[in-house]
């Protein structure tokens, strides 16, 4: 099955700096990449998803990357804010079905300290 | 106010005793999903249920079963064959549409056993 690995499992940055968190996965037939950030004692909040008939993706401060021949991608943070201190994990999915239902596998976090 | 919820926030359980964890959405979402996360670690799919009355088992499925009489509603019932069940439960839900799917996670249920 498919395995999903993250780095780093922590990172503290200065605010302002950013932040680059990389995931590898290990089953090529992976289209789907989502991002969560995780509050203590939250539940995950997608903040970002890529598919794999795209490279890049950008939202405001954030963005991801995809490197199909490489299998990794990575989730970049920029002008890093406190507020941006939480758990973040990535996930890797394969739509063996063309419906809801696909199974998710996740990275195993990576904690993000941002130091005023 | 829309959706998924989950209850108790917190949970007690004796040795012995099996438990069950609400998980509601009102959202329509197709499929839904328990999930089961311990200190420091990433998500570990239990079971999930792509239609109402339809359910498989995830990597980590034994001692715990679910049901899904409704499509609103997916409770985790975690039975004493669970040796080590004290951790983070997270039901999640996820709908197809345009193509993809996106899945979404509810606040979550802390379980521990005394």
């Amino acid at each position: 099955g498919e395995n999903v690995e993250q780095h780093p499992s922590t990172l503290s940055v200065q605010e302002g700096d950013s932040a680059v968190i990389k995931c590898t996965y290990s089953d090529s037939a992976s289209n789907y990449f989502p991002w969560y950030k995780q509050e203590l004692g939250k539940g995950p909040q997608l903040i970002i998803d890529i598919r794999s008939n795209v490279g890049e993706k950008k939202d405001q401060r954030i963005a991801v990357t995809l490197n199909k021949t490489a299998k990794h991608f990575s989730l970049h943070i920029t002008e890093t804010q406190p507020e941006d201190s939480a758990v973040y994990f990535c996930a890797a999915s394969i739509a063996m079905v063309i419906a809801a239902g696909n199974k998710l596998t996740f990275g195993g976090g990576t904690r993000v300290l941002v130091k005023p | 106010d829309g959706g998924i919820t989950q209850s108790p926030k917190y949970l007690f359980r004796k040795e012995g005793q099996n438990v069950t964890l609400s998980c509601e959405q009102n959202l329509n979402h197709d499929a839904m999903y328990w999930y089961r996360q311990d200190p420091g670690q990433g998500l570990r799919l239990i079971y999930y249920s792509q239609i109402v009355n339809d359910f498989q088992k995830g990597d980590i499925a034994e001692g715990y079963s679910v049901s899904r009489e409704k499509k609103e509603s997916f409770p985790l019932t975690v039975t004493s064959a669970q040796k080590n069940p004290t951790a983070f439960y997270l039901c999640a839900s996820s709908i197809w549409d345009s193509s993809q799917e996106t899945q979404y996670f509810g606040p979550g249920t802390r379980l521990l056993v005394l």
